[in-house]
This record gives C-alpha cells, structure tokens and sequence, in this order.
C-alpha cells in the first residue's frame, strides 16, 4: 500500500546550528513531493516541493534532496532558529492521484 | 482574511452523538479536502471535492457524511460518533489541477473533535 515514512520522530538541534529531517517513500509512482510544517494548534503549512526531474531545490534557508534511486527525500534547515521549531511533514503524490499522501511526521524542536 | 476557516475549533460530544464540522475557503479553489490527524500526529485523506463533486472517499465509515453545497463550502458531518472518531480534522482547498498534479495544499487550523 501507500507510505511515506520518516526515518526519526524528534530531532533536537542547537539555535544555530543546520537541521536535516528525512523522509522515506514507497511508492515508485510518485514523481512530486512537497513538505510542510505544522506550529502547534495551526494546520500544516507548504514549505517547498520538488519534482522528480530535479535532484535538488533551494528556498529561502531550506533545501530539498531527492534521491529517487532509494526513494529518499530530505528538507535541510540552514541556521535553525527557534521560530523553526515544529512537526514537518513529507508529502507525496503523482499526476491523477488528486490527493497527497502525508508521512508520519518529525518534531523539531530547538534548544537554546 | 482567513484563507481557509474552519468551525468549530474545539467540540467535545458524548458517544453517539452526532455532529457537524463547517469549512470555507476564500481562495476561490476549485478543491476542497478533509483530513484527518490522530494521536501522533498522521495525516490521513478522507474526503476530496471538486466543483462540488465527490472524488475521493478514502474508505471512511459511512457515518462521515461530506456536503459541498458550492466550491466555496465543503462541510463534514458525522453520526454516532465512536471514541476512536476523536481527533482533529483538517479542511483544506487547492487550485485545479495543474497538468493533472495536485496543487499546493492550503489547511485550515483544524477542528479538535474529543468523543467521551
């Protein structure tokens, strides 16, 4: 069946320092992944995407890895701050899905 | 200006109660969603709707009953609610399809739903 999974539930990092959290996929099929971020008591809210076609995507202290060879994606944190700190979903889809498949989810929480 | 509201935010019910949950969304998507997140936090996809016709039913229990009475509005009504309906429920919309992908997700805060 269907599964996006993470491969750690919390991750703690120092205020500063990068965050990597990373995100396993099952389905061969899915060819666009986006993460999202959720603030506590608020609904996820998009970060960035990428596509199947891309390896790498940067936005603005946030970096996206894919690697479709063993179906891994990761959303690299430069310079976490504690504003950062949330839960952090891996989403998948493919074209006609008309839905995404959200993973479990990773909480981020920083230290000072 | 709210994008994507939902109401109420919090409701707790008795067991075989039945209840309602309402959504809008202002940004004149054509898809509206509901999901649902539990205890550890998994989001899962129950219901989608476009131009107010059903296209997914994620295999939920037929006491969930969505209703979109335009794009704008896609409500959630439940029936005799069970302990393990307890959780919070997601709405959100998204642009029409582009080139058959689902669109950027926009959610709602959710709607906290405690069955006792």
């Amino acid at each position: 069946g269907e599964s996006v999974g993470l491969h750690l539930p919390t991750l703690s990092v120092q205020e500063g320092d990068n965050s990597i959290i990373n995100c396993a996929y099952s389905n061969s099929a899915s060819d666009y992944f986006i993460w999202y971020k959720q603030e506590s008591g608020k609904g996820p809210q998009f970060i960035i995407d990428i596509r199947s076609n891309m390896d790498k995507r940067q936005g603005q202290r946030v970096t996206v890895l894919l690697n479709k060879t063993v179906k891994h994606l990761s959303l690299q944190i430069a310079a976490t701050q504690p504003g950062d700190s949330a839960v952090y979903f891996c989403a998948e889809t493919f074209q006609g899905a008309q839905k995404l498949v959200f993973g479990q989810g990773t909480r981020l929480t920083i230290n000072p | 200006d709210t994008a994507v509201s939902q109401t109420p935010k919090y409701l707790v019910t008795q067991m075989g109660n039945d209840k309602s949950i309402k959504c809008e969304q202002n940004l004149g998507h054509d898809t509206m969603y509901w999901y649902k997140q539990d205890s550890k936090k998994f989001l899962k996809i129950m219901f989608s709707y476009n131009n107010k016709e059903l296209i997914i039913n994620e295999t939920v229990p037929n006491r969930f009953s969505p209703k979109s009475p335009d794009k704008a509005h896609l409500n959630l009504h439940i029936n005799s609610l069970e302990l393990g309906d307890s959780a919070v429920y997601f709405c959100a919309s998204s642009r029409r399809e582009i080139a058959g992908y689902t669109g950027e997700l926009f959610f709602g805060e959710g709607s906290r739903l405690t069955v006792l």
